[in-house]
C-alpha cells in the first residue's frame, strides 16, 4: 500500500492555460474523491466517483472543471482557461468504508 | 445539506495541559463524524470517526472525540497535549444516507502546544 499520490505536487500556469491533475488512489478502494483548500479554509468538495461512475459534482464547480476516471483507477482532474481564482491546493482522496486516505495534493498558481 | 462550524480558529495551550477543540455539525439526517490533522507541512490523515455503536471513539495517540446527537456536537478533547500534537485539526461529516460518500468538512482549528 502506497497511499494515495498526486502529480505533479506544484503547477504554475499563466492565466487561460489549461491544466491537468493525476491522482492514483489506494487500489482497494472503490471511492476517489477531489477536493480544493484555500487558506485558512476547510477542504471544499468538488466531485467523487464510485469506481468508475462519477457520482456527484459540486454546484460550485463551474463548466470549466471536469474529472474523468477510466476504468475505476485512477483519476484525472481537468481546468480548462484557468483563471487566478482558480489558484489553490487540490486535494485527491480514496475510501473503501468511510474516513479518507488523503494525497499530499497539487498546489496550482495561476499567474 | 449537511455544515460544520469549528468554534475556534486557533487554540493555543502549554504542554501537558488538557485542550478541547469544538466542533458542531447541521444536518437534517443522521450523519457519520470526523476528525482529521494536517502537521505543519504534511497532507491531511484520519484521525478518529464516529459510525456507529459507542458514542465515544478514540485515536491510537490519545485524543477521543464524543458524538453527541442532542446537541450535534462532535467535539475533540486529550487530557495531557505534546508539543508534537501542534497541528490544524479539521471536523467533517457525512450523511448516512450517502453510504459515507461525500464530506463536508469545517474550516479549521490551530492547535500550537507551547513549552
Amino acid at each position: 500500500d502506497t497511499g494515495v499520490s498526486q502529480n505533479p505536487r506544484h503547477k504554475i500556469t499563466k492565466r487561460g492555460q489549461n491544466v491537468t491533475f493525476r491522482c492514483d488512489p489506494i487500489s482497494e478502494h472503490n471511492r476517489l474523491y477531489w477536493y480544493r483548500q484555500t487558506l485558512g479554509q476547510g477542504p471544499e468538495f468538488l466531485t467523487y466517483f464510485q469506481n468508475e461512475a462519477q457520482l456527484e459534482k459540486s454546484r460550485l464547480l463551474s463548466d470549466r472543471f471536469s474529472a474523468e476516471r477510466p476504468k475505476g483507477s485512477f483519476s484525472t482532474l481537468e481546468i480548462q482557461r484557468t483563471e487566478q481564482g482558480d489558484s489553490a491546493m487540490y486535494l485527491c482522496a480514496s475510501s473503501f468504508l468511510g474516513g479518507y486516505t488523503f494525497g499530499s495534493g497539487t498546489r496550482l498558481t495561476v499567474v | 445539506a449537511q455544515s460544520v462550524t469549528q468554534l475556534d480558529s486557533q487554540v493555543p495551550v502549554f504542554e501537558e495541559a488538557p485542550v478541547e477543540l469544538r466542533c458542531n455539525y447541521s444536518s437534517s439526517v443522521s450523519v457519520y463524524l470526523f476528525w482529521y490533522v494536517q502537521y505543519p507541512n504534511q497532507g491531511l490523515q484520519l484521525l478518529l470517526k464516529y459510525l456507529s455503536g459507542s458514542t465515544l471513539v478514540e485515536s491510537i495517540n490519545g485524543f477521543e472525540a464524543e458524538f453527541n446527537k442532542s446537541q450535534t456536537s462532535f467535539h475533540l478533547r486529550k487530557p495531557s497535549v505534546h508539543i508534537s500534537d501542534t497541528a490544524e485539526y479539521f471536523c467533517a461529516v457525512s450523511e448516512v444516507n450517502t453510504n459515507a460518500g461525500k464530506s463536508t468538512f469545517g474550516d479549521g482549528t490551530t492547535l500550537t502546544v507551547k513549552p
